[in-house]
């Protein structure tokens, strides 16, 4: 079956221009999470929705991110003005249920790979 | 706060040695999942092991063994018999257990390159 897929896998962006990053999770997912990869770091934690409802946005790193998942199933996560230090990898991620009691287990995307110049 | 090290940025072996990768972890939690992924050149994580906090028994998959430690804090990855296509960068995480385990904290990596 089809896994988690995102789009475009590479974007670049000049400095100050707004970009969309669009995250397709596995179908029957209900739960999203989208994690930012520096170059030579670990995937750090960025938000997480179940179905619609964005339940934590705690790792956002500033008010230019912003995330949604409107109908609970595509999200897109959106950078306004970018700059250089936005610059890294995005990784989307789903699972079968919402979160809580065992874990449940995160399937990963291939990423987006953003350069700003 | 949790925290992973991997203290080793990058290994090179040649084919068919054996290679330990080091995770060392830090948490308050009582219970916790702790995992390993592997991130080939295509950049998607894939999904290794994951090893619950009550489990302290090593688990072996084929070539690949892992040594956890909860009295060290450490849960190590052993690749016998290394062939090239597990030239990658592989990641040590953790996540506390029950309410609220969705947020895993990786390490900064360790890339492997496997010679022939």
């Amino acid at each position: 079956g089809a896994g988690v897929s995102q789009s475009p896998r590479y974007k670049v962006a000049k400095r100050g221009q707004d970009v969309a990053l669009r995250c397709d999770p596995i179908s029957g997912h209900v739960s999203l999470f989208w994690y930012q990869q520096a170059l030579g770091q670990g995937p750090e934690f960025l938000t997480y929705f179940q179905n619609e409802a964005q339940l934590d946005k705690s790792g956002l790193p500033s008010d230019r991110f912003f995330a949604e998942r409107p109908e609970g199933s595509v999200s897109t996560l959106k950078i306004q003005r970018t700059q250089q230090e936005d610059s890294a990898v995005y990784l989307c991620a789903s699972s079968p249920r919402e979160v809580g009691g065992d874990y449940n287990e995160q399937f990963f995307g291939p990423g987006t790979r953003l350069t700003v110049l | 706060a949790q925290k992973v090290t991997q203290a080793q940025t990058e290994i090179s072996v040649v084919e068919k040695e054996d290679v330990t990768l080091d995770c060392v972890y830090e948490t308050r939690d009582t219970t916790y999942y702790l995992f390993w992924y592997k991130q080939p050149p295509s950049g998607e994580l894939v999904f290794l092991i994951r090893r619950n906090s009550f489990d302290e028994q090593n688990e072996i998959s084929g070539r690949y063994s892992w040594n956890f430690q909860k009295s060290t804090s450490s849960f190590n990855f052993t690749i016998t018999a290394s062939q090239v296509v597990d030239s990658a960068v592989y990641f040590c995480a953790l996540t506390a257990s029950g309410a609220g385990s969705y947020q895993l904290t990786f390490g900064k990596g360790t890339k492997l390159s496997v010679i022939p």
